[in-house]
């Protein structure tokens, strides 16, 4: 069975650090693109990147290129998210998914973590 | 980067009415267009991928049709289940971004 994953919850003030996680269970972890989504409060969803974790080539969307910085460790089958320094407009849900696709190039996401949510505030 | 647009939204329907929500695309994106259902305070579920394919466990009450730049999501019976948010994403070109969502609500 397909699993992800991800860490718990995290209450940060603004200016830390911080890395979230995202484990994949049941398929073979290297061979799946996996893909982060941000869902601020009472808002939709917004596609934030993907890691393709055989080779780590990493692909972000342009509104968060070098807001956040997308990693995995295939030792653990584990994705990362992670910010350098947090601002209270980074407070949403955040969500993996795996990424899949049929006939070659029609991707979609099929299996999603539960959501890690990230509260910024001083 | 390639914008989406739903609508209606919100829509408000009754059990057993055929629903119909439609997502257009700012540029033809071939049959690259999938949707999901999002419930409060859970992760989204596909439901359709490639515009008309049906995800495996999804009930067949769901189908998808279009291609180019127009696709409709149609529940043909809607269940109380059913009343949930519904988002189309366009995987033809990075950023492989989501419409704004259709909330669908009881009438």
């Amino acid at each position: 069975e397909v699993q992800m994953v991800q860490s718990g919850a995290e209450v940060k003030k603004p200016g830390v650090s911080l890395k979230i996680s995202c484990q994949g269970s049941g398929y073979r972890f290297a061979s799946s693109w996996i893909g982060w989504v941000r869902q601020k409060p009472g808002k939709g969803l917004e596609w934030m990147g993907i890691i393709y974790p055989g080779d780590s080539e990493t692909r972000y969307s342009p509104s968060f290129q070098g807001q956040v910085t997308i990693s995995v460790d295939t030792s653990t089958s584990t994705a990362y998210l992670q910010w350098g320094s947090l601002k209270a407009s980074d407070t949403a849900m955040y969500y993996c998914a795996r990424r899949e696709a049929k006939w070659g190039s029609l991707y979609y996401f099929d299996f999603w973590g539960q959501g890690t949510l990230v509260t910024v505030s001083s | 980067d390639i914008q989406l647009t739903q609508s209606p939204s919100p829509l408000s329907a009754s059990v057993g009415d055929r629903v119909t929500i439609t997502c257009r695309a700012s540029q033809s994106i071939s049959n690259y267009l999938n949707w999901y259902q999002q419930k409060p305070g859970k992760a989204p579920n596909l439901l359709i991928y490639a515009a008309s394919n049906l995800q495996s466990g999804v009930p067949s009450r769901f189908s998808g049709s279009g291609y180019g730049s127009d696709f409709t999501l149609t529940i043909s019976s809607l269940q109380p289940e059913d009343f949930a948010i519904y988002y189309c994403q366009q995987t033809y070109s990075i950023p492989q971004d989501f419409g704004p969502g259709t909330k669908v609500d009881i009438k």
